[in-house]
C-alpha cells in the first residue's frame, strides 16, 4: 500500500518562473492538505482540498499560489512567478474519509529559487 | 489561527538520558497530535490525544494531555540515537481545516 507520493522531490527554479508540485494521496484517502516548511520552522497550513473542491485555502498567499485536486490525477500546487522567499519544503498530507484527524505526509518537494 | 507553543526549541542530551518536550495553548484544545520528523525527512504521525488527563505509551515514549486540555507533553525514556529528530505537536480545529503545528523541539543526542 503506497504512501503519499510527491514529485518532484527537488525543484530548482529561477525567479519569475513557475513551479508545479504534485501530490498523490494514499489509496483510499480523499482529503489532501498542503503545508510549507521554512528551515528550522514548523509546518504552516496552506490549503485543504477534496476531489474537485477547495475546502479551505485560508493559509494560501493571496497572489501567485493556487491549488487543485482534479477528479482524475494528482493534486497540484502551483506557484507562479516564484521569488526567493518561496524557497521552502512543501509537504502534502492526506487523511482518510472516516473523520479521523491524523494525517500522513509525503516526502516533500524542496523548492529552491535562484 | 490559534497557536501552540513548544518548548524547548533545542534539547541536547547524552544517549541514555531522558527527554521531554512541552506543548502549550492559551485556549482549550479538542485534541493534540504529535509528529516526529527526522533530519531531511517528513513528519510522521505518532499519536493523537483526545481526553482530558489522557496518558498513552508507545514503548519508551509517554504522551500526556493536561487536565484542562491546554497542554501536552512527550517524554522519551533512555534516549537512543534513533530518537534524533524534531518533535512537533499539532492541533486541529483551530480555525482552519488543516493542522496548526508548534515550532518543534529539536532533539540532539550526543553519544
Amino acid at each position: 500500500n503506497a504512501g503519499v507520493m510527491q514529485n518532484p522531490r527537488h525543484l530548482v527554479r529561477r525567479r519569475g518562473q513557475e513551479a508545479r508540485l504534485r501530490c498523490s494521496p494514499m489509496k483510499g484517502h480523499s482529503h489532501v492538505y498542503w503545508y510549507r516548511q521554512l528551515p528550522e520552522e514548523g509546518l504552516k497550513f496552506m490549503v485543504y482540498l477534496q476531489k474537485e473542491n477547495i475546502i479551505d485555502e485560508s493559509g494560501m498567499p493571496k497572489e501567485r499560489f493556487s491549488a487543485e485536486f482534479p477528479k482524475e490525477g494528482p493534486s497540484i500546487l502551483r506557484i507562479q512567478q516564484v521569488v526567493r522567499g518561496d524557497s521552502a519544503a512543501y509537504f502534502c498530507a492526506s487523511s482518510p474519509p472516516n473523520g479521523r484527524d491524523e494525517q500522513y505526509f509525503g516526502p516533500g518537494t524542496r523548492l529552491t529559487v535562484t | 489561527g490559534q497557536q501552540v507553543m513548544q518548548i524547548p526549541q533545542y534539547q541536547h542530551v547524552q544517549e541514555g538520558e531522558d527527554f521531554t518536550t512541552y506543548c502549550n495553548s492559551s485556549t482549550t484544545l479538542s485534541n493534540i497530535q504529535w509528529y516526529k520528523q527526522r533530519p531531511g525527512g517528513h513528519p510522521v504521525f505518532l499519536i493523537q490525544l483526545v481526553k482530558s488527563g489522557e496518558v498513552k505509551k508507545q514503548k519508551r515514549l509517554t504522551f500526556q494531555f493536561g487536565e484542562a486540555k491546554k497542554n501536552s507533553s512527550l517524554h522519551i525514556t533512555a534516549t537512543q540515537t534513533t530518537d534524533v529528530g524534531t518533535y512537533f505537536c499539532a492541533r486541529s480545529g483551530g480555525g482552519a481545516d488543516g493542522l496548526t503545528f508548534g515550532k518543534g523541539t529539536h532533539l540532539i543526542i550526543q553519544p
